[in-house]
């Protein structure tokens, strides 16, 4: 059974196209987050969702937006897809927001991985 | 402004060495710090969290130190095997709750 699971897998999509990515964990976590990975592999938070509220929102454009339609799902709906936007995507859940306890660890989705041409 | 710093980026040592990666951080108010595993198209695997009051973890093989007055943290890998060759990444947990990573080390360990 999958933890934190995403589909798809891979989205290749033309620019100016609108797409989303959806995530779903079965652990019975409160928290979820969307991260990004560059083509440098270099991983950066984006939004947190704790009980499908939103309590981290980096600085990313607000041609994505994360939408929380219960707690066990966080999908990230992308807008006018630009070239800079191809990167790795992941999800990941906690229990609690990570920090609070001290004692939280994320887990990990396998990415979806989005080419914007 | 937290930072994360991995040092090597990249490493290959041969089967059966003992190896240590290196983490550093410019903020020591983190709530604790992880280290992942990332394998080639796949997602980060937890291997061990230290919390901020701890100095070290250990599971298995995997011994990682942490040292938050100098803002260091090790990860010590016993015996390597080519089953360990992955990015392994670091990841602080600062006072805003989220993950700030380094941008890892990738390992290769040749049989």
């Amino acid at each position: 059974d999958t933890a934190v699971s995403q589909t798809p897998k891979y989205l290749v999509t033309q620019m100016g196209n609108d797409k989303s990515i959806k995530c779903e964990q079965n652990l019975g976590h409160d928290t979820m987050y969307w991260y990004k990975q560059d083509s440098k592999k270099f991983l950066k938070i984006m939004f947190s969702y704790n009980n499908k509220e939103l309590i981290i929102n980096e600085t990313v454009p607000n041609r994505f937006s994360p939408k929380s339609p219960d707690k066990a799902h966080l999908n990230l709906h992308i807008n006018s897809l630009e070239l800079g936007d191809s990167a790795v995507y992941f999800c990941a859940s906690s229990q609690d927001i990570s920090g609070a306890s001290g004692t939280d660890t994320q887990y990990f989705g396998p990415g979806t991985r989005l080419t914007v041409l | 402004k937290q930072e994360v710093t991995q040092i090597p980026a990249a490493l290959s040592v041969p089967e059966g060495e003992n190896l240590v990666l290196n983490c550093s951080f410019t903020d020591s108010a983190i709530y604790n710090l992880q280290w992942f595993r990332q394998d080639p198209g796949k997602g980060l695997t937890s291997l061990l969290l230290i919390q901020s009051s701890q100095r070290e973890q250990t599971s298995g093989r995997l011994n990682a130190s942490l040292d938050k007055s100098s803002g260091r943290s090790t990860l010590y890998i016993a015996a390597s095997q080519p089953g360990d060759s992955a990015t392994y990444l670091c990841a602080v947990n600062d006072s805003g709750g989220k993950l700030i990573f380094g941008q890892g080390t990738e390992l290769s360990v040749k049989p």
